[in-house]
């Protein structure tokens, strides 16, 4: 299985303050096809998760510009430019280069 | 709109089965474009994968649970199912149905989950 180590474990974030959670893989996430199959998820509280960002730093439809995504090979930043208080929730990074598709520990995330 | 939800027992004593159900929006699990998968959450531990199936019945298994694993899948009643087998406390988890986006000719990530149902391994 392919480990994927989040830092921090937790976050707590000032409102219009910004916010950065890193992600690192043991193996790199570049596939054959030429893309990188790492994924952000963002679960809020008493709710599943729903993908936030794909391929790195693609951001699904719907998903606010404040979050951005970065990277290459095996380390990853999710960001998040001026957080808000809907923003609190626990944050997952996923690897779907090969399977089985791990996650990260996740990072939660509290405002001030 | 497509809606998944997670069925089955909440406590489950240790040794025994756990089956869990999912139920997929009338008319939306055979496609070819989505597998159905199943995912959970151990407390303390984060998320893990357990497995998935396609439509036609294809399957992977997550080989760390392989061994007591079952999937199947019934188009006719929108569903799809799983079956742990010998389970212990160490099983305890909220338990995820998922769908697979598979629409770009690869498998990529899980674009739609259940609310997640709580089962309980203790006697």
């Amino acid at each position: 299985d392919i480990g994927m180590t989040q830092t921090p474990l937790s976050l707590s974030v000032t409102p219009g303050q910004p916010a950065s959670i890193s992600c690192r893989s043991r193996q790199s996430l570049l596939h054959t096809d030429g893309k990188t199959y790492l994924y952000w998820y963002f679960q809020k509280p008493g709710q599943s998760p729903q993908p936030l960002i794909y391929e790195v730093s693609k951001r699904f439809s719907g998903v606010p510009e404040r979050f951005s995504g970065s990277g290459s090979g095996r380390d990853f930043t999710l960001e998040i430019s001026r957080v808000e208080a809907e923003d609190v929730g626990i944050y997952y990074c996923m690897q779907s280069v090969d399977v089985p598709w791990t996650f990260g520990q996740g990072t939660k995330v509290e405002v001030k | 709109q497509v809606q998944l939800q997670e069925s089955g027992p909440g406590l489950v004593r240790p040794l025994q089965t756990l089956s869990l159900a999912c139920t997929v929006s009338p008319g939306f699990i055979s496609t070819p474009d989505y597998y159905w998968s199943w995912i959970r959450h151990l407390p303390g531990k984060g998320l893990q994968f357990i497995a998935y199936i396609s439509h036609s019945g294809n399957t992977y298994y997550n080989p760390s649970l392989k061994s007591r694993l079952s999937i199947s899948v019934d188009t006719s009643k929108n569903q799809f199912s799983l079956d742990l087998r010998s389970v212990t406390a160490a099983d305890t988890a909220v338990y995820y149905c998922a769908r697979e986006d598979c629409t770009s000719g690869t498998c990529s990530h899980f674009d739609l989950w259940g609310l997640g149902t709580l089962v309980t391994v203790s006697s």
